[in-house]
């Protein structure tokens, strides 16, 4: 299967600090020249994913724009500009364009 | 809006069986595959199978191939898989997904999950 390893694992953040967490696809992720199938899913505590960011750098209706994704071939990142208190929880990336489908094993995003 | 509600989950004894429903609604059913994504306590995502907007092609992970089936009743807008043979490995919360395109490339939009628990 198709290896997603984000890092880093835990990331601690001042309020109002930027985060930048990565994610290294184990081979180059390029679906066809259009679509890069790379996604981003917040999970906050106690609740399902939330798909934040698909095909590499797109935000989906309703994610703040502090959420910005980036990158191609083997190396992808989710920045967040200016963390807040409702940002807390564990991120994932995933790769849809190599079957089967595969996650990150999750970035766990705390306040200091 | 779009809504997925999973329903069907409880405590099993292993070698038993399960049947998981997730009611769709807020989108053309019949338009879309559907995926389930499962979460081990603790755990990260795991991705358990896929089927077709028809019903007509499945997917399997391998740590589930021969044991769970999925189907869905595009009358019922309802999405299912059929859980046999569970193990301990399989306790887990399963989520029902909407795929965007394709099988397995994105989803864009989850339910809120039914806990399985396998144990004795």
């Amino acid at each position: 299967d198709f290896a997603m390893t984000q890092s880093p694992l835990s990331l601690p953040v001042t309020l109002g600090q930027p985060a930048s967490i990565s994610c290294r696809p184990g081979q180059s992720l390029v679906n066809d020249i259009a679509n890069t199938y790379l996604t981003w899913f917040q999970q906050r505590p106690g609740q399902s994913p939330r798909r934040l960011i698909y095909k590499v750098s797109n935000r989906d209706s309703g994610v703040p724009d502090r959420f910005s994704g980036s990158g191609s071939g083997t190396d992808f990142t989710l920045n967040i500009s200016r963390v807040e208190a409702e940002d807390v929880g564990v991120y994932y990336c995933m790769q849809g364009g190599h079957w089967p489908p595969t996650f990150g094993q999750g970035t766990r995003v705390e306040i200091k | 809006e779009v809504q997925l509600v999973e329903s069907g989950g409880g405590l099993v004894q292993p070698g038993g069986s399960l049947r998981l429903s997730c009611a769709a609604s807020g989108f053309t059913f019949t338009s879309y595959a559907m995926s389930w994504v499962r979460q081990a306590p603790g755990k990260g995502l795991e991705w358990v199978s896929s089927i077709s907007h028809s019903g007509g092609s499945t997917y399997y992970a391998d740590s589930v191939q021969g044991r769970f089936t999925i189907s869905r009743d595009n009358s019922r807008n309802t999405l299912y898989v059929q859980m046999n043979s569970l193990r301990a490995e399989d306790t887990a919360i399963y989520y029902c997904a909407k795929e965007v395109a394709g099988f397995g490339t994105d989803f864009d939009y989850w339910g809120q999950g039914t806990l399985v628990t396998v144990s004795s």
